[in-house]
């Protein structure tokens, strides 16, 4: 079947713009991570979605940095009024609510703040 | 906190032969998960092994095992006959409960014809 996607797959902005980046995860996964990959950084844990509900945002750098999840399906990552240092690959996953909750990687969205 | 550790940012074997890729993680926890995903150039991250603290044997997959030392708290990825499609960057993970991963800041792997 289809595995997470996601969209853009690059996406250059300028500063002081906001950006939205989505995430489709697979079907019937009910929870759904958001990542920052930051070059040469391993993964960053940003927010948790369990269904629509985010039990754990503990990760989001900023007021800035905003998430939603709608139908326990699709989210969005949003970041307003971007700054050089948001530059960095974002990266969302999905898995089962139950276990062994192995996450599945989308191929991530390059975000590039000029 | 948990940390994880990945000491060697580069690595390289020559086609057919073995590597090991090291990990160390700290954690006052028994209970949870290791892992180690491939990134290739694509950015996809892909599951290679995972290995639960509470059993003893080590995990394989194939050309891959790892080495688990829950005392040590180390967690070494080997890769035997190594192949050129198994370059990419390596990325080793904990996991406490039920989501929360916390990853390395991962290993290159080159393989040389």
């Amino acid at each position: 079947g289809a595995g997470v996607s996601q969209s853009p797959s690059n996406k250059v902005t300028e500063k002081g713009k906001d950006v939205e980046l989505r995430c489709d995860p697979i079907s019937g996964h009910t929870a759904l991570y958001w990542y920052r990959q930051s070059l040469g950084q391993g993964l960053e844990f940003l927010i948790y979605f369990q269904g629509n509900s985010a039990p754990d945002k503990s990760g989001l750098p900023s007021d800035r940095f905003s998430a939603e999840r709608t139908g326990g399906s699709v989210s969005t990552l949003t970041i307003q009024r971007t700054q050089q240092e948001d530059s960095a690959v974002y990266l969302c996953a999905s898995s089962l609510g139950t276990p062994p909750y192995e996450q599945y990687f989308g191929p991530g969205t390059r975000l590039t703040v000029t | 906190a948990q940390t994880v550790t990945q000491s060697q940012p580069e690595m390289s074997v020559q086609e057919a032969e073995t590597v090991t890729l090291s990990c160390t993680y700290d954690t006052s926890e028994s209970d949870y998960y290791l892992f180690w995903y491939k990134q290739p150039p694509s950015r996809q991250m892909i599951l290679v092994i995972r290995q639960e603290a509470y059993k003893q044997q080590n995990a394989t997959e194939n050309r891959f095992s790892v080495n688990f030392q829950k005392a040590a708290k180390s967690f070494s990825l080997k890769i035997s006959d190594s192949q050129l499609g198994d370059a990419a960057m390596y990325f080793c993970a904990y996991r406490e409960g039920t989501y929360k991963y916390i990853f390395g800041t991962g290993t290159r792997l080159k393989v040389l014809a």
